[in-house]
């Protein structure tokens, strides 16, 4: 399967800062990447998916201009949490697809280790 | 959009016992269920999933229903152990676009 990095796994800032998160696939090359947050004891929530060379698509309810996301190559995106508040405090992972045949999804989601992200 | 809804949120187990999650999805295109095992502090890993064109898959002591008719699939561990304990998530996505929405969560604890 697919294999995630994150980068950090975890960062304390201060409150005001931006934080960039690196996510990238290192055996697969990936035009497709997403974006989860997920707060403790709370399920998993897609922020963004991240298409390599054109902008980033955004859920409803996610700022697009706070949450920046970048995805230059076919193996890395980033996110930027700008001016970080303590409610942006959360485990951001990220996540490849693996394959496609026809036009029919037949592969596998693979998740990065996380980044514990805490805002003072 | 999509919802997942899913049930238990805590189900505690006797070592040995079976354990049952259920999941039941709105969005009639949804043809991809996957199920994750998470740790505390970790990534979610895949456990098995199952495409709509199968109801039932099994991998051991993992398997997988699904009822498309109903809009339901269910989790089945048997002979579960300690190390099943965990938090299990049910998605569901649509082909093509590779969107997945995951479920609540079901806090597993299986009892020594």
């Amino acid at each position: 399967g697919a294999v995630v990095s994150q980068h950090p796994s975890w960062v304390i800032c201060k409150s005001g800062t931006s934080v960039k998160i690196e996510c990238r696939s290192l055996d697969f090359q990936a035009t497709t990447m997403f974006w989860y947050r997920q707060f403790p004891k709370q399920s998993l929530m897609l922020m963004a998916t991240s298409n390599e060379g054109s902008k980033a698509t955004y859920e409803q309810g996610v700022e697009k201009d706070k949450f920046l996301i970048n995805h230059a190559s076919l193996t890395l995106s980033t996110l930027t949490v700008t001016s970080a508040h303590p409610e942006d405090s959360s485990f951001y992972i990220c996540s490849v697809f693996t394959g496609t045949s026809g036009g029919t999804r037949v592969d596998t989601q693979y998740f990065g280790p996380g980044t514990r992200l805490t805002v003072l | 959009g999509e919802n997942v809804e899913q049930h238990p949120s805590t189900l505690s187990v006797q070592e040995g016992d079976s354990a049952v999650i259920k999941c039941t999805y709105s969005d009639s295109a949804s043809n991809y269920f996957p199920w994750y095992k998470q740790e505390l502090g970790k990534r979610p890993q895949l456990i098995i999933d199952i495409r709509s064109n199968v109801g039932e898959k099994k991998d051991q002591r993992i398997a997988v229903t699904l009822n498309k008719t109903a809009k339901h699939f269910s989790l089945h561990i048997t002979e579960t152990q300690p190390e099943d304990s965990a938090v299990y998530f049910c998605a569901s996505g649509a082909g093509g676009y590779q969107k997945v929405t995951f479920g609540t969560g079901t806090k597993l604890q299986v009892i020594p």
